[in-house]
């Protein structure tokens, strides 16, 4: 069946440090991928999305790119900020049907 | 425009005891998906409505059951509650034919 793999967190990096964390996928056909964000105490929340091979998704400074061949999503900032602290999952589904998330990575960023 | 709606926020509940949880999805959205994500995580699919049928099931046990009303709102129902069942139960909502799901607040169900 369809999975997700994230890398292990947790994740701490210092304000204004480059952000990656690696997300690879098993599925048949070409499934959609999404990154979600969750906030302490609250429900996930969409960061970004892509539907096809090569696709970027973008939002917020954060950004991720569909590679087929390599079966991934990585999703990359540039210049974290404390705010960007939260749990972060990747997730795919196939012909907008259910989400199958990974384990998810903490992301912690200090001052 | 209101998001996802979710109620209650907390709960507890005693071992075999039943829960009713409720949803009420975005506004212009049809469909309903649940999902269970225990501590540390990450979601896990329980079932999808639409047009007040059940769509897809995840791999939970009949104990979970669900409707959704012809206003597109939505009921979780776990029956003969287990410690396991405590989670954070979320509620996403979108349109049949569209990937993107949005999720609402979640309901913390605690089983003592």
């Amino acid at each position: 069946g369809n999975s997700v793999t994230q890398m292990e967190g947790p994740v701490t990096l210092s304000e204004e440090a480059f952000l990656t964390i690696n997300c690879t996928y098993t599925a048949t056909g070409y499934p959609s991928l999404f990154w979600y964000v969750q906030y302490p105490g609250e429900g996930l929340q969409l960061l970004l999305k892509a539907t096809k091979a090569d696709d970027k998704g973008s939002n917020k400074g954060f950004e991720a790119t569909y590679r087929k061949e390599t079966t991934s999503f990585h999703l990359e900032k540039g210049s974290v900020q404390v705010s960007d602290s939260a749990v972060y999952f990747c997730a795919l589904s196939q012909g907008a049907q259910k989400l199958v998330f990974g384990q998810g990575t903490r992301l912690t960023i200090n001052p | 425009d209101a998001g996802v709606t979710q109620s209650p926020t907390h709960l507890i509940k005693t071992r075999g005891q039943q829960v009713t949880l409720r949803c009420s999805p975005k506004s212009g959205h049809d469909t309903v998906s649940w999902y269970q994500q225990a501590l540390g995580q990450g979601p896990q699919f329980i079932f999808q409505y639409y047009e007040e049928e059940e769509r897809q099931r995840g791999n939970f046990p009949d104990r979970f059951s669900g409707h959704q009303f012809p206003n597109y709102s939505s009921e979780l129902n776990v029956n003969a509650l287990l410690l396991g069942d405590s989670a954070l139960y979320l509620c996403a909502s979108s349109l049949m034919d569209r990937h993107e799901q949005y999720f609402g607040p979640g309901t913390r169900l605690t089983v003592t």
